[in-house]
């Protein structure tokens, strides 16, 4: 297993456009995270899911975002309707277990731009 | 709320330069304390972590130690090489949550 893969790696789409990216985790990580890093900003947590179910979801995830994990392995993020302001990394992340004391293992993102 | 807060960058040192990144931190519960690290082009990499007061993390010769009374847990490291230079970042996780609170972010480079 190579760790987190999230694809595309670079997203450009015109606003007004709906668009989907793709986690895949570690394969025996039941717990899957996406957060949304903006430039010269820290990641900013958007939902977490355990196995298929989706647990907790911030206030910045919008009624235009939504984020599945099917069957609890990979998940996907779309973003509907795009605006300027979703332009940021998505990153995904996975994790292990009850006790997430010993952090996550992240994605490398993808980078949406909305022109 | 739970909020982290990191000195601001950027910061240039030179090679063998010694490294002070401050990091304090916010927290309604017990949080456990972490240093992540990102090079250019890469994902967020775990370099250190504390889970209880006085804990000292430490790796590839970075060290931190959680400080309960002044709510800090500073990074720092001897002697840095041109390989350091990423983007750092102080997290925090709340006992019994699952969301890891961040930092702005420091970025540091070390010229040769």
């Amino acid at each position: 297993d190579t760790g987190v893969s999230q694809d595309p790696r670079h997203k450009i789409t015109k606003r007004g456009q709906n668009v989907t990216f793709r986690c895949d985790p570690i394969s025996e990580h039941n717990r899957l995270y996406w957060y949304r890093q903006t430039l010269g900003q820290g990641p900013e947590f958007l939902t977490y899911f355990q196995n298929e179910a989706q647990l907790e979801k911030s206030r910045l995830l919008s009624d235009r975002f939504s984020a599945e994990r099917p069957k609890g392995s990979f998940s996907t993020l779309e973003i509907q309707r795009t605006e300027q302001g979703d332009s940021a990394m998505y990153l995904c992340a996975s994790s292990l277990g009850r006790d997430t004391v010993y952090g996550y293992t992240f994605g490398s993102g993808t980078r949406l731009t909305v022109v | 709320g739970d909020s982290v807060t990191q000195m601001e960058g950027p910061v240039t040192l030179s090679e063998e330069a010694f490294l002070t990144i401050n990091c304090t931190y916010t927290a309604t519960g017990y949080p456990s304390l972490f240093w992540y690290v990102q090079y250019p082009g890469e994902g967020l990499q775990l370099l250190l972590k504390a889970t209880k007061a006085d804990d000292k993390g430490s790796n590839k010769g970075f060290e931190a130690t959680y400080r309960k009374e002044t709510t800090s847990f500073h990074l720092e490291k001897g002697s840095v090489q041109v390989s350091d230079s990423a983007v750092y970042f102080c997290a925090l996780r709340v006992q019994g949550a699952q969301k890891l609170v961040f930092g702005q972010g420091t970025r540091l480079t070390i010229n040769p």
